[in-house]
């Protein structure tokens, strides 16, 4: 598998559950992100969250990040229709000061149903 | 407060013409980042850049392309002689550099260059 891999690949939940999302990684992070894409569209960051951190919130966003198993998960609370998006982790994996090669997963594309 | 832009949103050429992507990154970000994405895929790293330096060029396949970031104007991916696998959405990023710290942070993409190979 790919680092930053997430699951599901694809996700469909009404309007106002919860929807979860999972990332794994291969190597050693120093930080780990979140982003959104609409479709036809760049990516929008979410969140970032380090290495040291074990979760964060933002909003109705809220990442945890496990190192002794390599996971993250994204986890979105009462969903709304504007939250249908592909939503990719990406970790700093291959790095050498910090951040500037990403390297992303293949993506969730969740689907709100109103 | 503009973003990071980039042009054209989309591009067409024909196979063995030449591609040429522009990236004018956000307003203080002296780092641009370029990456590929292929349909129902996430995105891939091609090469960093510094202003008239490129700083890690390992994603960027050896034949063909290039990029370059000039002290005055924006970020060129150029891809010469086009082939049918080239076609992609083409993303640029940008970031502030001026310390180790800013590198920790969120790099800020663009709406992307899609690149039809006819």
């Amino acid at each position: 598998s790919q680092q930053g891999e997430e699951d599901p690949q694809a996700l469909s939940i009404q309007e106002g559950e919860n929807a979860t999302m999972n990332c794994s990684y291969k190597t050693s992070i120093n930080n780990l992100q979140w982003y959104r894409q609409n479709s036809g569209r760049g990516l929008v960051h979410l969140i970032l969250i380090r290495s040291n951190e074990r979760e964060k919130h933002s909003g109705r966003l809220r990442v945890t990040l496990d190192t002794s198993k390599k996971s993250s998960s994204l986890l979105i609370t009462a969903s709304r229709a504007a939250d249908t998006a592909s939503y990719f982790c990406a970790t700093d994996e291959g790095s050498n000061f910090g951040n500037e090669k990403l390297t992303f997963g293949t993506g969730t594309r969740l689907t709100i149903i109103p | 407060n503009a973003g990071v832009m980039q042009n054209p949103r989309h591009l067409v050429r024909r196979r063995g013409q030449e591609a040429r992507l522009r990236c004018s990154p956000m307003k203080g970000h002296s780092h641009v980042y370029w990456y590929r994405q292929l349909p129902e895929e996430g995105l891939k790293f091609m090469v960093y850049l510094q202003k008239e330096n490129i700083i890690d060029e390992s994603g960027m396949p050896k034949e063909r392309f290039s990029a370059e970031f000039p002290k005055e104007g924006p970020s060129i991916l150029r891809i010469q002689q086009v082939v049918r696998g080239d076609s992609a959405a083409y993303f640029c990023a940008s970031s502030p550099g001026m310390d180790a710290r800013a590198l920790r942070g969120p790099q800020h993409f663009g709406d992307g260059t899609r690149l039809s190979i006819l």
